[in-house]
Formats: C-alpha cells, structure tokens, sequence
C-alpha cells in the first residue's frame, strides 16, 4: 500500500461549485497532516494544516479522520483562481521528523 | 518574507557532464532538503540536511551527492549526469519550531 494517496483527478468542475478530495494514508503513527496547493510549473506551497478537530480557512475546510486514516479537504464557491494540484501531505514522525510525505495530487479545473 | 532560491530555473546538460544545483535560504533554517518531481511520481526525496555540514540519505540518492558548507546553502551535485535524471528539482527548507517547508521556485533540467 502506498504511503499517501489521492486520487489524481482531474476534477473539472463549474466556478462556485463545491468540490471534496480525499486523501488516504497508511502510516496509523503519523502525528501532522498538511495540504499544498501546486499551480502549474510552480513550486508547492502550504495551503493549510489539517487538526484532529478540523479546520477552515475561508472557503477551505480540511478534516482528519484518523480511524479511517484519511484526510479530506473541501473547497466550497470554486473560483477559478483555485485551479491548481493539491498536494496531501503527511509527516509520519510528527513535528521531531525531518520528512513528509508527499502525495502524487489531485489536479482541480475551475470552468468558467 | 520567506525566500529560497535556485541558481537556475531551467538548464540544459549533456550526458557525463557534473552539474551542480545551488539553493540558497535566508530565514536561517536548520534543515534543507532536496527533491525531484516527476509526473505519474510525484514529489521525491533525494537528500536532506538537517545541519550545516549534515546530510541524510532520501529515497533516491543513488546519483546524487550534496554538499552543505554554510546554515543557508545546500548544494545538489550529480556526479555523472545521465537522461533519466532529467527532472524539475525543487529545494526546500525549515526551521526547527515549525513543520512547514518552504520551497524553491524550482529547477527544470533536461539531460540530452
């Protein structure tokens, strides 16, 4: 089983529709989730942190389900601005580990 | 503001050649890492340095050496530069108190 996965995509969907990925993961250790957001042939950056109680930012929520072992983040009213691939991404020794890892992405269309 | 990085955003090398990639951070961050991104893979550790003159083996050394002198340079080399490391290459940094890394804008290298 792959460490982090997400299903790919793309997801095209209209501006102002509400769009959910999910993101699994295998590690049952793992202590800090994340998602990044990638705009085409840019680097990644930090979108927001995932909390066990959930957290939303504006239009994003993200929330941890450690039972299932997974991580969803939804985007509501799409902007076409938010077409980019979202990274899910996983630190499975906690904020002591130097690594994460990374997910493959899931690439988001906005349509006008 | 946050700032890393590269010496080039696009180069172009023939098969033999050493080449080197330089990223530079200037928040004073302990650790530094190194990836490759490829499509279908994703986002791929190579190396990682947690202190200056540290370095730490990824999940894909083999062909790659680094080099970390100063807190806010870490160097990827390649020693023998073949097509398969055609690749973008994205450096990365973080200071000790936060998980967050903070990437480069990255380097996209073509091996004929």
């Amino acid at each position: 089983r792959k460490e982090v996965e997400q299903d790919p995509g793309p997801f095209n969907v209209p501006e102002g529709a509400t769009v959910a990925f999910n993101c699994t993961y295998s590690n049952s250790a793992s202590q800090s989730f994340f998602w990044y957001r990638q705009d085409c042939r840019k680097e990644p950056k930090l979108l927001m942190s995932v909390y066990s109680s959930g957290n939303e930012d504006g239009r994003f929520t993200a929330q941890l389900n450690r039972a299932s072992q997974y991580i969803s983040l939804l985007i509501r009213d799409s902007k076409l601005s938010d077409s980019a691939t979202y990274l899910c991404v996983v630190n499975p020794g906690g904020a002591g580990s130097y690594q994460l890892t990374f997910g493959k992405g899931t690439k988001l269309s906005v349509i006008p | 503001d946050v700032k890393v990085t590269q010496s080039s955003r696009y180069l172009v090398k023939r098969t033999g050649e050493k080449v080197f990639l330089e990223c530079v951070q200037d928040m004073d961050h302990e650790n530094m890492f190194w990836y490759r991104q490829d499509p279908g893979l994703g986002l791929r550790l190579i190396y990682f340095s947690y202190d200056v003159k540290m370095k730490e083996k990824g999940d894909i050394p083999e062909g790659y050496s680094v080099s970390r002198e100063k807190k806010e340079r870490f160097s990827l080399i390649l020693e023998s530069a073949s097509t398969n490391q055609t690749s973008m290459y994205l450096c990365a940094s973080r200071g000790l108190l936060k998980e967050t890394q903070y990437f480069g804008p990255g380097t996209r290298l073509l091996v004929l």
